[in-house]
């Protein structure tokens, strides 16, 4: 079993749906949570950070993370054309630990 | 967010020749940068981790003498891609930790670096 989870995708969604983007993970030592957004033939960019478990809300997007399922997600509200990317989960045991990555889903939405 | 620059954006080389790439961080000091290698529709692969003015770290499996790190100052990582073959052919990536960010553990990314080894 992979570290962290993520399902590939692609995930198509309408101009204004509500994205649910998640990832598993098995090392339950993991205390960082990150997500990415990365545009085609571009370097990842931090969306939202959050410690521990417990939500986090930064304007249409919102991480969660369960850490006694080993599970986080992010939602996209009101999703726009310009949220197509991919979105990278990422994940580490210390603050100055080596991320671990999932592999990404790649998102469309289509206006 | 701190700003991490990465150069070149793109570069094509023949076979057996060695290309470098650079990262620098803009707005703020590093003392670990990293760098990573992304093949299409594959996760981010941790490479190697960047201490200025030691030896570099190197993840199992990366050859250390086909990837040079260099880590001279605390703003400039290079990664070296040393007698370069088709294989080598893939996105490579370098970030950095910035000691002023809001919350420590974040890292920020380069805009990364696509090597084609012809």
């Amino acid at each position: 079993q992979k570290e962290v989870e993520q399902d590939p995708g692609p995930l198509s969604v309408p101009e204004g749906a509500i994205v649910s983007l998640n990832c598993t993970y098995s090392n339950s030592a993991f205390q960082y949570f990150m997500w990415y957004r990365q545009y085609s033939r571009k370097g990842p960019e931090l969306l939202m950070y959050t410690y521990s478990s417990g939500n986090k809300e930064d304007g249409r997007f919102t991480a969660q993370v369960d850490k006694s399922s080993k599970y986080i997600s992010l939602f996209i509200r009101d999703s726009q054309p310009s949220d197509s990317a991919t979105y990278l989960c990422a994940m580490s045991e210390g603050s100055q630990g080596n991320l671990i990555f999932g592999k990404g889903t790649k998102l469309s939405v289509k206006p | 967010g701190a700003v991490v620059s990465q150069h070149p954006s793109w570069v094509i080389c023949k076979s057996g020749t060695s290309v470098k790439i650079e990262c620098r961080s803009l707005d703020f000091q590093a003392t670990t940068m990293f760098w990573y290698r992304q093949f299409p529709k594959q996760s981010l692969m941790l490479m190697a981790t960047s201490n200025e003015g030691s030896k570099a770290t190197y993840e199992q499996g990366v050859e250390k003498d086909k990837f040079l790190i260099n880590h001279a100052s605390l703003t400039l990582s290079t990664l070296t891609v040393t007698s370069a073959h088709p294989e080598d052919s893939s996105f490579y990536i370098c970030s950095a930790r910035s000691g002023r960010a809001r919350s420590t553990g974040e890292l920020f990314f380069g805009e990364g670096s696509r090597l084609t080894v012809l």
